[in-house]
């Protein structure tokens, strides 16, 4: 089954703007984790938001959590070029277990 | 900041031939996972690993992968008779606690290409 479906695929914004993109998820979550991969690189984890949890900040960026939709979405505020990147959402679907499940990404350019 | 090391950072190999993939995670972590990256795929989880044993594998882990930490410090994915679907970036990554609501933090990688 397919867990963690971003949209856009792909973002293009200028400098100054808000960036949101979305994940859809199918099965019940544990909890909902947002990445950040730029080119080459490996992910860095940036946000983590509990199933029972519907809104979490971290600086400039702002997640929601829609279980009854099986939905949530990253802000980023304020963009700048550094934030070019792309965007993963990733759940984890057991109590006990870890394994993460990644969607396909949404690829964001910010330009100045 | 302490950061999860790959090595090497490439790898190409032909097929048919056994590959180790090397993994250093952050020192005080007890929990390590490999992932793979096929190109333009999502990243799918391959393996977690805890108290020197496998705690969870996917469908894609199969007796062709083993892993193995065979010091204090590595951890080492092993693909025993390469083929060319096994061309990917893969990921290692690593977790202070099994709990489920802790960040897995990921190295940058090593891509691998059978040829």
């Amino acid at each position: 089954s397919q867990q963690g479906e971003e949209d856009p695929q792909a973002l293009s914004i200028q400098e100054g703007e808000n960036a949101t993109m979305n994940c859809s998820y199918k099965t019940s979550i544990n909890n909902l984790q947002w990445y950040r991969q730029n080119s080459g690189r490996g992910l860095v984890h940036l946000i983590l938001i509990r199933s029972n949890e519907r809104e979490k900040h971290s600086g400039r960026l702002r997640v929601t959590l829609d279980t009854s939709k099986k939905s949530s979405s990253l802000l980023i505020t304020a963009s700048r070029a550094a934030d070019t990147a792309s965007y993963f959402c990733a759940s984890t679907v057991n109590q006990a277990g870890t394994a993460l499940i990644f969607g396909k990404g949404t690829t964001l350019s910010v330009s100045s | 900041e302490p950061e999860v090391t790959q090595t090497p950072s490439h790898q190409v190999t032909q097929m048919g031939q056994e590959v180790i993939l090397r993994c250093v995670p952050i020192s005080n972590h007890l929990y390590f996972y490999w992932y793979r990256q096929i190109l333009g795929q999502k990243v799918e989880f391959l393996v977690s690993f805890y108290n020197n044993e496998i705690s969870e594998k996917s469908e894609i882990f199969d007796d062709q992968f083993s892993v193995e930490r065979p010091d204090g410090s590595n951890f080492t994915l092993k693909i025993r008779s390469t083929k060319l679907e096994d061309s990917a970036m893969y990921f290692c990554a690593s977790s202070g606690d099994r709990g489920s609501n802790q960040p897995q933090h990921f190295g940058d990688g090593t891509r691998l290409s059978i040829l």
